[in-house]
């Protein structure tokens, strides 16, 4: 079953704009991760967010967790047309014993009109 | 290219046939998840490997489904008699463990099943 709730399911913005993503979970983590998909391709990592971080950044992106309303948000600064694609949050889970089995969210389709 | 690999790209079966997919990981990645993904919607956990183990498999690994990696190395995904509702695709992702691992994963491609 997917733990998160992505918001929103679809985004639609023109180039140069900001996108911003939120993504809420349900149990405790020990990271929650964004991914990017390109349409009918595997999945890419993009960053990596531990429980004990509150803010992290790279490059364009910059992602936000707050551990008491088990929710996150990704920030896409300067989107650009190749931003274009899936984007999903996936969560950790806190004392697992799969390290790395990760539970992902239903996702937002973000789409960067040039 | 020494990313996860995966194979065949696309497969279209008919109902009750057996398909294979085969997954080439990360060649110093110990671990090795295959993970299905339905359309519109996020990929879920299917079964994992440390090495040649499989250390855990998820409740929607019908018995229809096996999923082994004999050497530690590949890893092959099993369907027989596939049903309709078996369309999807099925990612493969490996990931280092070694100290200090922060659980990324690095997806295959993944390969499409159509069931006619």
């Amino acid at each position: 079953s997917q733990q998160g709730e992505e918001d929103p399911q679809a985004l639609s913005i023109q180039e140069g704009e900001n996108a911003t993503m939120n993504c809420s979970y349900k149990t405790s983590i020990n990271n929650l991760q964004w991914y990017r998909q390109n349409s009918g391709r595997g999945l890419v990592h993009l960053i990596l967010i531990r429980s004990n971080e509150r803010e992290k950044h790279s490059g364009r992106l910059r992602v936000t967790l707050d551990t008491s309303k088990k929710s996150s948000s990704l920030l896409i600064t300067a989107s650009r047309a190749a931003d274009t694609a899936s984007y999903f949050c996936a969560t950790d889970p806190a004392g697992g014993t799969s390290y790395g089995k990760l539970t992902f969210g239903q996702g937002t389709i973000l789409t960067v009109h040039p | 290219d020494t990313g996860v690999s995966q194979d065949p790209r696309h497969k279209i079966t008919k109902r009750g046939q057996n398909v294979t997919f085969r997954c080439d990981p990360i060649s110093e990645h110990n671990r090795l998840y295959w993970y299905r993904q339905t359309l519109g919607q996020g990929p879920e956990f299917l079964t994992y490997f440390q090495n040649e183990a499989q250390l855990e498999k998820s409740r929607l690994l019908s018995d229809r489904f096996s999923a082994e990696r004999p050497k530690g190395s590949f890893s092959t995904l099993e369907i027989q008699r596939t049903e309709q509702g078996d369309s999807a695709m099925y990612l493969c992702a490996s990931s280092p463990r070694m100290i200090g691992d922060t659980g990324e994963l690095f997806f295959g491609e993944g390969s499409r099943l159509t069931v006619l």
